[in-house]
């Protein structure tokens, strides 16, 4: 079965910073991969996704995500953070045997002013 | 598209009662999954309904329970509610085998 980690509990940063939070994987085979933010009380809005084809993904919200297979890693970065981006991330992955991708303990991102 | 909805949004309970949650999908959706979301434990996944059938179960107690209709909107239902039941319940629909989810507000239960 696949599993997903995301190292980080807690990241801090300064509002302009740049930003990487990292997302291990296990699977054998190259999976569906997806970053999702959710604000405090609200659901999972998806950031970006990778099926396939180019290893560096383009998002939502200024963010971009880069698979790297011989790492299993899809860390998910930005290059100058906003007051607004502070919320919690969650990498997922997912294997296309059935709809349910499995998530990884999310980060929560806080941003100093 | 109207995205995925959740009622109620806001739920107070006390313990030993039963709730029912309901989700509305992404017109077109027939995959329906719910989640629990608590500080503690994160995002557990709880089911998964396709086409009217449960075909995905997280590691819950057989109170935790849901179905789904012909129209593919879901409920879920949890009886002999308890403390830690106390949750952010997290619905998802999704369209294609490719894992992509779609999530709903949530409905945020209280168990006193």
């Amino acid at each position: 079965a696949q599993s997903v980690t995301q190292p980080d509990i807690h990241i801090t940063v300064s509002e302009g910073a740049s930003l990487e939070l990292r997302c291990n994987y296990s699977y054998g085979a190259t999976p569906y991969l997806f970053w999702y933010v959710q604000s405090p009380g609200q659901g999972l809005q998806l950031l970006l996704k990778y099926f396939s084809g180019d290893t560096l993904v383009q998002g939502i919200k200024g963010f971009e995500a880069e698979f790297k297979r011989s790492q299993s890693s899809f860390n998910l970065r930005k290059p100058s953070v906003h007051w607004s981006d502070a919320a919690e991330y969650f990498c997922a992955v997912g294997t296309g045997g059935s709809y349910i991708p499995t998530f990884g303990r999310g980060t929560s991102l806080i941003v100093h002013p | 598209k109207a995205g995925v909805t959740q009622t109620p949004r806001y739920l107070i309970k006390t313990r030993g009662q039963q709730v029912t949650l309901s989700c509305s999908p992404i017109s077109g959706h027939r995959s329906v999954s719910w989640y629990q979301q608590t500080p503690g434990q994160g995002l557990q996944f709880l089911f998964e309904y396709f086409s009217e059938t449960q075909r995905n179960k997280g590691n819950f107690p057989g109170r935790f329970s849901g179905r789904q209709f012909s129209n593919s909107r879901s409920e879920m239902n949890v009886s002999t509610l308890e403390l830690g039941d106390s949750a952010l319940y997290l619905c998802a629909s999704s369209d294609r085998g490719n894992n992509e989810q779609f999530f709903g507000p949530g409905t945020r239960l209280t168990v006193l």
